[in-house]
This record gives C-alpha cells, structure tokens and sequence, in this order.
C-alpha cells in the first residue's frame, strides 16, 4: 500500500540553525500538508499546498517556515533560524485533489521528531 | 472531556469488550469530522469520518456517531482488540478553499487489556 515517507526520522539542531524536513508524498496525490505537534499537545495545522503555491497557512507558519516541492516526488518544510519552541514532530501529509462528493483523506508520513538545544 | 497539561484522559478496557470514546467540537459550521488513530511514535492514522448532513457511520468494527445539536461527536469500536490500543481523536473540518483545513482534538488514550 502507498504511504508517505519522511526523513529524517530525527533530527537535532542548534537553536538558530536552518533545517530542512523532507516528505514524499503518495505519488498520485496533489494536495499536500505538513502539521506539527508538540510533545503531550495536540496536532496543530501549520500549511497546505497545492499546484506549486501555499493554499492555506495557520499562525503558526510564520516568516521562519518555507515549503517547497523541488521536484516530482519531494515536498519540503524549511525553518529557517530554529527556536527552541520549534522543537515538536512534524508530519507530512498528503491528499488526492477535493472533487465534488468525495473526502480529502490526508494519508499523514510518520514524522519527524525535531529537537532543537 | 479534555485535561490540562500533559495528561490525557484513558479509556481502559478489557479485550472483547466494546468502547466508546468522545469528542466535543468547537465550531457549528465544522462541516466535516474525521476520527484518527495515533500509535506511539507513528504519525495519525484515518480510521473513519462524517459529513455534516449524517448523524451515523459505519465502518469495519467501528461506528461514528454525531450530534450537531451539542457538537458533540463519539467513535464506538466494537469488540476491542489489543491491537486498538493508542491515542485517538477527532478533527473537525471546515472547507477552505477547495481543500478541508482540520482542527485537532487532544485525544483519549485506548488501553485494552487482554
């Protein structure tokens, strides 16, 4: 069965420094996600993405996020100068395209657990 | 209910039995529900949603309920398995621009005892 992956798994950084969280997404899916959760908190939403732009985007996703889909197959979240606040797993998701009477399942990767010192 | 801090609320149950976890939801104009399932250490997993204009769904061995009324939405999982222990919570959605931005409960942690 197709699934979304993520890498890394882990990934630890020092507070300031970039980081760049990578997706592939199931490969016939066009509508794409990355949400973020804090250890013991709820999953929060932070962007969505679809035909090469930001569609949706919460507070969360401030001037320090990027996303990009360089290629076919990849999908990225770049921070740029991490903070500790920062430090949560991020997940991947990804949707086929919303059409009239259908569900916009988001199949969701296993994350990446951020940890930022 | 939800808790404060870290603690979430759990729901323990004895293998065969079946459970039935809550989800109270904010907004009145959420027009669609989905319930997740959450292993330790794996990201959410679809297990089942609602649209608005239905009161009941139902799945392989489990059942979603909705209450517009008291926006109050439940998930029944029937006969519990050990493999059913894990987080679950309930998303509601509401429809942006072409696409559903979902907003995440805290969750209720499933243990099934065998």
């Amino acid at each position: 069965e197709p699934e979304v992956t993520q890498t890394p798994s882990h990934q630890v950084t020092q507070m300031g420094q970039e980081v760049i969280l990578r997706c592939v997404p199931i490969s016939n899916h066009l509508y794409f996600y990355w949400y973020r959760q804090i250890l013991g908190q709820k999953v929060e939403f932070l962007v969505s993405f679809y035909n090469n732009e930001i569609s949706e985007k919460s507070e969360i996703f401030d001037d320090q996020f990027s996303v990009e889909r360089p290629d076919g197959s990849n999908f990225t979240l770049k921070i740029r100068s991490t903070k500790l606040e920062d430090s949560a797993m991020y997940f991947c998701a990804s949707s086929l395209r919303r059409t009239s009477g259908l569900t916009d399942t988001q199949y969701f990767g296993p994350g990446t657990r951020l940890t930022v010192l | 209910g939800e808790s404060v801090g870290l603690h979430l609320p759990t729901l323990s149950v004895q293998e065969g039995d079946n459970s039935i976890i809550n989800c109270a939801y904010s907004n009145s104009a959420s027009d669609y529900f989905i319930w997740y399932k959450q292993e330790s250490g794996k990201g959410p997993q679809f297990i089942i949603d609602i649209r608005s204009n239905m009161d009941k769904r139902q799945g392989q061995r489990v059942t979603v309920l909705l209450n517009k009324t008291v926006k109050h939405l439940s998930l029944q999982i029937a006969a519990t398995q050990p493999g059913d222990s894990a987080v679950y919570f309930c998303a509601e959605n509401l429809a942006s621009g072409g696409s559903y931005i979902p907003t995440f409960g805290r969750g209720t942690s499933l243990i099934v005892h065998p």
